[in-house]
């Protein structure tokens, strides 16, 4: 069955610090991969969304990009971050025409 | 693009009534829409989804309803028990576009 993971479950960082956040997925070839953010009582902001490798698209211009070095890893980076950058990071897979979506367990953020 | 609308944003009901939440879509050419409930500090889990083939779909106490004309669906609950509280989040998303997500409902299910 597939697994998705992400690393850390949580973290606090400093203003002007930068940022790493991984996701990996098991049990599937090729999945489509997404980078959610929610902040605290909001919504789902799609942040990035990859369909392959090196194949990223970016739904919100701001200080974060995203990286697909391999098939089933998914990173989110920044160089330096905001407090406004704080959140509830979602890392979510999901597979060809399926279209059925699934979460990871999160990486909360806090900067400070 | 699509565009989801969500209603209500916040929903309190006596347990054991039923529990209705409305979503609208923009997007004629969508064709999958899932609901997903998220627990406070949880990930978002899928319980059921609808693809525009189907009108309706039911799963012991959840069912989705779709109409494609009014381009109008929504979620039922019934027998709402306090384990139903949590934000419930509709969505909508044609081909291999991504989901795009309504705000999402609070119900707090009141015992």
């Amino acid at each position: 069955s597939q697994t998705i993971h992400q690393w850390p479950a949580t973290l606090v960082q400093p203003v002007g610090s930068p940022l790493s956040l991984e996701c990996t997925v098991e049990g599937t070839s090729n999945p489509n991969l997404y980078w959610y953010r929610q902040a605290a009582g909001r919504g789902l902001q799609l942040l990035f969304y990859s369909v392959g490798i090196g194949q990223i698209s970016s739904e919100v211009p701001q200080n974060l990009s995203a990286s697909r070095p391999q098939d089933r890893q998914f990173i989110l980076s920044s160089k330096k971050l905001l407090l406004s950058d704080s959140g509830f990071y979602l890392c979510a897979w999901s597979v060809g025409q399926t279209y059925e979506q699934y979460f990871g367990p999160g990486t909360r953020l806090t900067v400070t | 693009g699509e565009n989801v609308e969500q209603h209500p944003s916040t929903l309190s009901v006596q347990e054991g009534d039923s529990a209705v939440i409305k979503c609208t879509y923009s997007d004629s050419a969508s064709n999958y829409f899932p609901w997903y409930k998220q627990e406070l500090g949880k990930r978002p889990q899928l319980i059921i989804d609808i693809r525009s083939n189907v009108g309706e779909k039911k799963d012991q106490r959840i069912a989705v309803t779709l109409n494609k004309t009014a381009k109008h669906f929504s979620l039922h609950i019934t027998e709402t028990q306090p384990e139903d509280s949590a934000v419930y989040f509709c969505a909508a998303c044609s081909g291999n576009t991504p989901l795009v997500f309504g705000k999402g409902t609070r119900l707090s299910v009141i015992a």
